[in-house]
């Protein structure tokens, strides 16, 4: 089955240092890739998307590039701030893997703390 | 506008109890997705509702579980018999329709069994 696989945390990085978060897959069919955000006390939200190879998606100062051939869609941040204190979840959808649906299968999350 | 919402925001039950978890997705969307985050096993994918379509129940955990989804909109996800297992946050999510548009996540309802 699909599976996503993220580097543990947490992570602890000093404010303006240089984010990287690793994310690797396996998928049946041709899977979407997402980054979502959980900020402390609120819900899970949409942080960047990439729907085909070599897509690269960016918000916020975030972006993460659609790398078939390694299966990888690691998140980078040159400059953090404090604000980006929050957990990182890699995941994916791919409609082949299940009854026609797309939903996301998630992995187990890392925790950034940035650190003034 | 509005986003998604679930209720209770937290529920705490007994052993063996049965529970409802309710969600309001975004008016206008048609897909509904439930998921289950524990710390044991992350963010799991529960069931999925599209339309009018027969939902997709492959990540219910136990015949204990179901949820239905009624005039397109409202769900309600229901736990009987509710085990130890059970405890953890319940998130509701919903999107445009089942593709691979943004899934806008509710606030969670955080199940403990005791």
């Amino acid at each position: 089955g699909d599976s996503v696989t993220q580097m543990e945390g947490p992570v602890t990085l000093s404010e303006e240092a240089f984010l990287t978060i690793n994310c690797t897959y396996t998928a049946t069919g041709y899977p979407s890739l997402f980054w979502y955000v959980q900020y402390p006390g609120e819900g899970l939200q949409l942080l960047l998307k990439a729907t085909k190879a070599d897509d690269k998606g960016s918000n916020k100062g975030f972006e993460a590039t659609y790398r078939k051939e390694t299966t990888s869609f690691h998140l980078e941040k040159g400059s953090v701030q404090v604000s980006d204190s929050a957990v990182y979840f890699c995941a994916l959808s791919d409609a082949l893997s299940g009854a026609g649906s797309y939903q996301l299968t998630f992995g187990k999350g890392t925790k950034l703390s940035v650190i003034p | 506008g509005a986003g998604v919402s679930q209720s209770p925001s937290n529920k705490v039950t007994e052993k063996g109890k049965d529970v409802e978890l309710r969600c309001d997705p975004i008016s206008g969307h048609t897909a509904l997705y439930w998921y289950r985050q524990s710390l044991g096993q992350g963010l799991e994918f529960l069931i999925y509702f599209q339309g009018n379509s027969a939902p997709d129940k492959s990540g219910l955990p136990s015949d204990r579980f179901s949820a239905e989804r009624t005039g397109g909109s409202v769900s309600t996800l229901t736990i009987q018999r509710t085990q130890q297992e059970d405890s953890a946050v319940y998130l509701c999510a919903s999107s445009w329709d089942g593709k691979d548009y943004e899934q806008y996540f509710g606030p969670g309802t955080r199940l403990t069994v005791t």
